[in-house]
């Protein structure tokens, strides 16, 4: 069972450089998130996707971008990227049957230097 | 403006120790409140809690809600080494389908 899964799993940009942190899903869940988790901040919700086909902001959109091309994928994408950005950034999807649980990617360490 | 507070912020003890790790929050239009171990990699659910008073157990670990009060604890009985985690508390909002997410409580059971 693949569950959650995220690439890359390490990254160094540099200031200014883009990328995009991918997220796939195999289990039909409607509701995908971005986090990011830095030292005392908890997880904080970047940008969230309640179906396929829309998105919203959360916490700390600013900087990112989204795009949720289908009930699997949930991409996250840094079009400048500042040292602020250097964070764990976690993809999750949710299933709400008569639990909620969430699901969570193993992680991407990106470091912008 | 929504919140989650954990306490405390880090904990050590001696194998063996009891431990209540404690979540408030203040969140409008509560769903229910979740609890996540994170060890070195992503979270893993441990209990999700909706109703007041109702107590969750899984082996030594268990949870209780106060919706009153407007908090939650999070009680390891007899803590092993295998315990030594970020222990996580989320509360969801219905409206938009949020998970709001505490600091977290690192904890560090040494043998």
């Amino acid at each position: 069972n693949a569950g959650v899964t995220q690439t890359p799993k390490f990254q160094v940009l540099k200031t200014g450089q883009s990328m995009t942190l991918q997220c796939a899903q195999d289990m039909n869940h409607n509701s995908m998130y971005w986090y990011r988790q830095d030292p005392g901040m908890g997880l904080r919700l970047i940008y969230y996707s309640a179906s396929e086909g829309t998105t919203d902001k959360g916490e700390v959109p600013n900087g990112y971008n989204v795009s949720r091309l289908n009930k699997r994928e949930f991409s996250l994408r840094l079009e400048s990227a500042a040292p602020s950005q250097t964070s764990v950034y976690f993809c999750a999807s949710i299933r709400r049957l008569f639990n909620t649980e969430a699901f969570f990617g193993q992680g991407t360490r990106l470091t912008v230097v | 403006e929504d919140k989650v507070v954990q306490s405390p912020l880090s904990l050590v003890v001696h194998e063996g120790d009891t431990v209540t790790l404690n979540c408030s929050y203040e969140v409008t239009n509560f769903r229910s409140l979740l609890w996540y171990k994170q060890e070195k990699k992503a979270p893993t659910f441990l209990f999700m809690l909706t109703s007041s008073g109702i107590e969750k157990k899984s082996g030594r670990l268990s949870s209780i809600l106060d919706k009153k009060e407007l908090f939650s604890i999070l009680n390891i009985t007899a803590t092993q080494t295998g315990d030594s985690a970020i222990y996580l508390c989320a509360v969801e909002r219905p409206t938009g389908n949020q998970f709001y997410f505490g600091t977290g409580t690192s904890l560090t059971v040494i043998p």
